[in-house]
């Protein structure tokens, strides 16, 4: 059965502090791997796309990389503005999307 | 450029009674999909219009459950009649037919059913 499963569910991290995040995926027919962020009361926001193991993107402090079993988030000497739930979901043959439950960052002063 | 905006962005109805959920892709995508989270869990695949056409509604819980896309522009999500455990955010997004994988979202809708 496809799962994603992302942990930990809530990060509380100190100004400066860096973390990584994780998803970890089951999925037959993977196309592509995405994190969103979303802000409360927001839809998720596009973070990222990785296709392949091995591949890497990075977006001012926050960068992502994927293996054949997971992606993980990692978030350098992160601001109190990065606070939000950072969302993966998976792309899969036949076009459909799957997302993890999420992890809930806050980061304080 | 306008996001995808949805709408109302809140609805609180008692069982029983029919509630319809509006969005509005972004001008020019030709993708729409429904999607929606229950509170505590993922959010779920509901539904995928390619213009006017369904393409997969395999997310579909069930049959109170109706979609609707006039003219390949908006769309409407139908509940009738509402129950219980229809209750959560109902996200749209939409997206481009080449790079169809880059979804924009709205903001959603918060319906609670009691």
């Amino acid at each position: 059965e496809d799962q994603v499963t992302q942990s930990p569910e809530a990060l509380r991290l100190q100004e400066g502090e860096s973390s990584s995040l994780n998803c970890s995926y089951t999925v037959s027919g993977l196309r592509g791997l995405f994190w969103y962020r979303q802000d409360p009361g927001k839809g998720p926001e596009f973070l990222f796309t990785l296709y392949s193991a091995g591949e890497e993107k990075e977006k001012e402090r926050l960068k992502a990389t994927l293996t054949k079993k997971e992606s993980f988030l990692h978030i350098t000497a992160p601001k109190p503005e990065d606070s939000a739930t950072y969302l993966c979901a998976v792309w899969r043959t036949g076009n459909q999307f799957y997302f993890g439950t999420g992890t809930s960052l806050t980061v304080i002063p | 450029e306008a996001g995808v905006t949805q709408f109302p962005s809140h609805s609180v109805i008692e069982k029983g009674q029919t509630v319809t959920l509006r969005c509005d892709p972004i001008s020019g995508h030709d993708n729409l999909y429904w999607y929606r989270r229950v509170m505590g869990k993922e959010i779920k695949f509901l539904l995928h219009f390619v213009k006017e056409s369904k393409q997969d509604e395999s997310g579909m819980p069930n049959n109170r459950f109706l979609a609707e896309r006039t003219g390949g522009t908006y769309s409407t999500l139908k509940v009738q009649p509402a129950e219980l455990e229809d209750s959560g955010v109902y996200f749209c997004a939409s997206s481009h037919l080449s790079g169809r994988e880059k979804l924009f979202f709205g903001s959603g809708t918060q319906l609670s059913v009691l």
